[in-house]
Parts: C-alpha cells; sequence; structure tokens
C-alpha cells in the first residue's frame, strides 16, 4: 500500500515553545491531508483538512492560530503547535489522500507523533 | 453530518475463533468504508476497504460486508491470531473530488486469547 510518513515520531518540547510536525506522502501525491488528534484509549479527532495550495479547512473548535497548517507541495504538509502547553500533549496522526494508481481514491494514514509538552 | 457508532467497545476472542465487529453510519451519501487497525503508539493502519457499490468484500482472513438499506457494515476477521489483538476502527466518508473526510467509530479494543 501507499505510503506516508511523520516525522518527529516523539518530541518533548518546552511550554511556550513551537514545534513543527511533517507528514509526507513518499509514493504518491497528495491534494489533501488530514491532521488528526487522538488522546489515550479514544478515537482520532480530526483537527483539519489541508489542501495543497490553500488555506486548511479547520474543524470546529480547533484553534487555527495555534495549530498552523502548511501544504505547500503535493507531498508535504506541516502542522506546527505553537506556544505550546501542558494540555496539547497528545498523538497527533496526518494521513493523505491518493488518487491514482492502485491504492487510487484511498486514506493512509502516517505512524502518528507523540507530542510531550512540559 | 455523519455519525458512525461502532460496536462492540471491547471484544475478547480465543485464537481460532471469529471475530465481528459491527458499524452503523447515518448519512446515506456515505460511500466509501475503511477499517483501520491501530497497535498500540501507532498510527493507524488500513487493512480493508469497501465502496458502496459492492456488499462483500474477503481479503484472506477479514472480510467486510456493507448493507446500504439499513446503513450497516461489518468487519469479519476468521481464525484469529494473537497478532490481531490490537484496537480496531471503522469509518465512513463520501468520495469526492474535494472531500473525503472521514467520520470514525468509536473504536474496538480486540484481545485474541490464547
Amino acid at each position: 500500500g501507499a505510503v506516508v510518513s511523520q516525522h518527529p515520531s516523539r518530541v518533548i518540547c518546552k511550554s511556550g515553545t513551537s514545534v513543527k510536525i511533517e507528514c509526507r506522502s513518499l509514493d504518491f501525491q497528495a491534494t489533501t491531508m488530514f491532521w488528526y488528534r487522538q488522546f489515550p484509549k479514544q478515537s482520532l479527532m480530526l483537527m483539519a483538512t489541508s489542501n495543497e495550495g490553500s488555506k486548511a479547512t479547520y474543524e470546529q473548535g480547533v484553534e487555527k492560530d495555534k495549530f498552523l497548517i502548511n501544504h505547500a507541495s503535493l507531498t508535504l504538509s506541516t502542522l506546527t503547535v505553537t506556544s505550546a502547553h501542558p494540555e496539547d500533549s497528545s498523538f497527533y496522526i496526518c494521513s493523505a489522500r491518493s488518487l491514482t494508481g492502485p491504492s487510487g481514491n484511498t486514506i493512509y494514514f502516517g505512524e502518528g507523533s507523540w507530542l510531550t509538552v512540559v | 453530518g455523519e455519525n458512525v457508532e461502532q460496536h462492540p467497545s471491547t471484544l475478547s476472542v480465543q485464537e481460532g475463533d471469529s471475530a465481528v465487529i459491527k458499524c452503523t453510519y447515518s448519512d446515506s451519501a456515505s460511500n466509501y468504508f475503511p477499517w483501520y487497525k491501530q497497535e498500540l503508539g501507532k498510527g493507524p493502519q488500513l487493512i480493508i476497504d469497501i465502496r458502496s457499490n459492492v456488499g462483500e468484500k474477503k481479503d484472506q482472513r477479514i472480510a467486510v460486508t456493507l448493507n446500504k438499506t439499513a446503513k450497516h457494515f461489518s468487519l469479519h476477521i476468521t481464525e484469529t491470531q494473537p497478532e490481531d489483538s490490537a484496537v480496531y476502527f471503522c469509518a465512513a466518508s463520501i468520495l469526492s473530488g474535494g472531500g473525503n473526510k472521514l467520520t470514525f467509530g468509536t473504536g474496538t479494543q480486540l484481545k485474541v486469547e490464547l
């Protein structure tokens, strides 16, 4: 299947600083990528939809100025958590939509990034 | 918007037995139903999906069935093995040119016991 790479897999940052998480589609172009947040033993919560070359669409209740999303190319989307606080500590997961090839119109997930804010 | 319900929340089976996880969805326009397996600390892995133009799809020990009229879809795992133990999520979506926002079920913790 298609591969989505997420980096870093784990990051610890100090309260008040910003941290960037990258999501790459390795073997397909993704015009649309999605960012999720997941708390322990809970389902995935969609934060925003990232479209290449345009502004991200945020879900209700998600602060766009705090969670900055950039989708500058067809294979890369980034999520920047600004002025991080301990309550931002969570598992962040991206996914990408493949439109072409044998995996056409299918959504694949990255391995996730554990963020700990201390 | 779409609402997906998933049952059961936990499921324990003996190795070799079958496991069935059921989901219902609310939006009749949904036409894409993937299933994901998530192991602890990892991202969800697509294991099988089905589109609304078919009623059943099988891949080795895994099968998915879809009843569009009842808005039900189910995951069937046969001959379960300990490595099948994980959290399984169903999801529903409307495939379109600019969409594909998945709505997830609440997950099922499957435990396969020896």
